[in-house]
């Protein structure tokens, strides 16, 4: 079956470093997402992966290993408006392509 | 360009009643989505289509629930009766295909649907 697993919550300071993972158990791997949502709003996009390594894009970094299902996004010098929820999405193709969520990790930044 | 519409942002209806929701996807994109998510849990996947057919509505509850999809490009999805169990927020995304390639794909605001 498809299943993606994330940390349901997680707590940082502010100006540290926070990593959240994601494993996931999925058929027609076709590349990986991380959004961001807050509280209320529609989640936005964060990064892509689809090959095996690190992006970075400013404070935010997103690792993949596809032989282990397994990816991290690192957010750098945390801020407070960093508070808010982490969701990992597989995109899968059979026949169609197809996303799958999962439940997301919901990120407190404390002063 | 503007992004993927939805409307209303919110809705607050009583079990039993109907309710309608409508999306206006990013001009040109081929593919539109409807997720539900329920308060602490991902998006889940309710029907996804392509231009204006039906690609996947494997989750949607058709007894209850409808959507179609019009001349391909505005959406509107339909709850009769509703349950308490349908609160959630109703999420609308389109993409230039179902590939959804680099960007992922784009999210409208959403409505949050209340059922009390």
């Amino acid at each position: 079956g498809q299943n993606i697993d994330q940390p349901t919550e997680m707590t940082a300071t502010e100006g540290a470093i926070v990593q959240i993972n994601c494993t996931y158990q999925t058929s027609g791997f076709n590349g990986l997402f991380w959004y961001q949502q807050h509280a209320g709003e529609a989640p936005t996009f964060l990064s892509y992966n689809v090959l095996d390594g690190l992006e970075e894009k400013g404070r935010f970094s997103s690792f993949l290993s596809r032989s282990k299902g397994y990816s991290y996004l690192l957010l750098k010098e945390l801020q407070m408006k960093d508070s808010a929820s982490y969701l990992c999405a597989v995109k899968t193709t059979s026949g169609t392509y197809k996303y799958i969520f999962g439940t997301g990790t919901r990120l407190k930044v404390l002063a | 360009e503007a992004g993927v519409a939805q409307s209303p942002r919110y809705k607050i209806i009583e079990k039993r009643q109907s309710v309608a929701f409508w999306c206006n996807p990013i001009s040109g994109h081929a593919t539109l989505y409807w997720y539900q998510q329920i308060l602490g849990q991902g998006p889940k996947l309710l029907i996804q289509f392509q231009n204006n057919g039906v690609v996947d509505d494997s989750q949607l509850p058709k007894d209850r629930f409808s959507a179609e999809r019009l001349k391909g490009v505005d959406s509107t999805l339909k709850i009769q009766p509703a349950k308490l169990e349908d609160s959630a927020m109703y999420l609308c995304a389109s993409s230039l295909d179902g590939a959804g390639t680099y960007y992922g794909y784009t999210f409208g605001s959403g409505t949050r649907l209340t059922v009390v």
